[in-house]
């Protein structure tokens, strides 16, 4: 167990309707990181969150949407789902915004499928 | 932003040998330099990392070195074993966000 619980594990959907992903960060850290997964592809930074604040955002699509609660945990807002959404959704967490000196820490993932 | 690219996306070695992956990066302010595994159904997990003062840091079977004037650096695992089999991904960061390779798929055969 990494201390970052992602839920659900797996989500099954229709084209069209809206999910929503939940991250608890592990005890102490700040930053939520969001990362898409699609088959055979790498790890896609989506956006970055750091005391409840957006700190930066790679290729999130505008139909995507994300937020940090004030207990630190986030979600991560997919709405009009197409099929090429079906992806695993990572979420990380680090205690400040400086990769260097805290790393990340990953959660499982949420496998989402989009039908 | 950074680009990084990994190469082999898949790799498949004998147990007992060595496995290398190879990862260039293109932002040469970039000097945080991890390495992470990911096992099926597991999110990725960091197995080792180097930062720019640094050439090389090995820790048991596991090496990692760093060349700052090519912008690459690379993975090395000695003695594998079918326990190392997964996918490892490159990643690097100049102190933000970190952007990762595509991954090597590295099967161990027994």
């Amino acid at each position: 167990d990494s201390g970052v619980t992602q839920t659900p594990k797996h989500l099954i959907t229709a084209t069209g309707q809206r999910v929503t992903l939940r991250c608890s960060p592990r005890s102490g850290d700040l930053s939520v990181y969001w990362y898409q997964q699609s088959l055979d592809q790498g790890l896609q930074f989506l956006i970055q969150y750091y005391n409840g604040e957006e700190r930066a955002k790679g290729n999130i699509l505008e139909r995507f949407s994300a937020q940090q609660f004030p207990d630190l945990h986030s979600e991560l807002n997919l709405s009009s789902l197409e099929l090429g959404d079906s992806a695993l959704y990572f979420c990380a967490s680090s205690v400040n915004t400086d990769t260097r000196y805290s790393g990340y820490t990953f959660g499982s993932g949420t496998r989402l499928t989009v039908v | 932003g950074e680009n990084v690219e990994q190469h082999p996306s898949t790799l498949s070695v004998q147990e007992g040998d060595s496995a290398v992956i190879k990862c260039t990066y293109s932002d040469s302010a970039s000097n945080y330099f991890p390495w992470y595994k990911q096992e099926l159904g597991k999110g990725p997990q960091l197995i080792i990392d180097i930062r720019s003062n640094v050439g090389e840091k090995k820790d048991q079977r596991i090496a990692v070195t760093l060349n700052k004037t090519a912008k690459h650096f690379s993975l090395h695992i000695t003695e594998t074993q079918p326990e190392d089999s997964a996918v490892y991904f490159c990643a690097a960061s100049k102190g933000n966000n970190l952007f990762f390779g595509t991954g090597t798929r590295l099967t161990v055969i027994p």
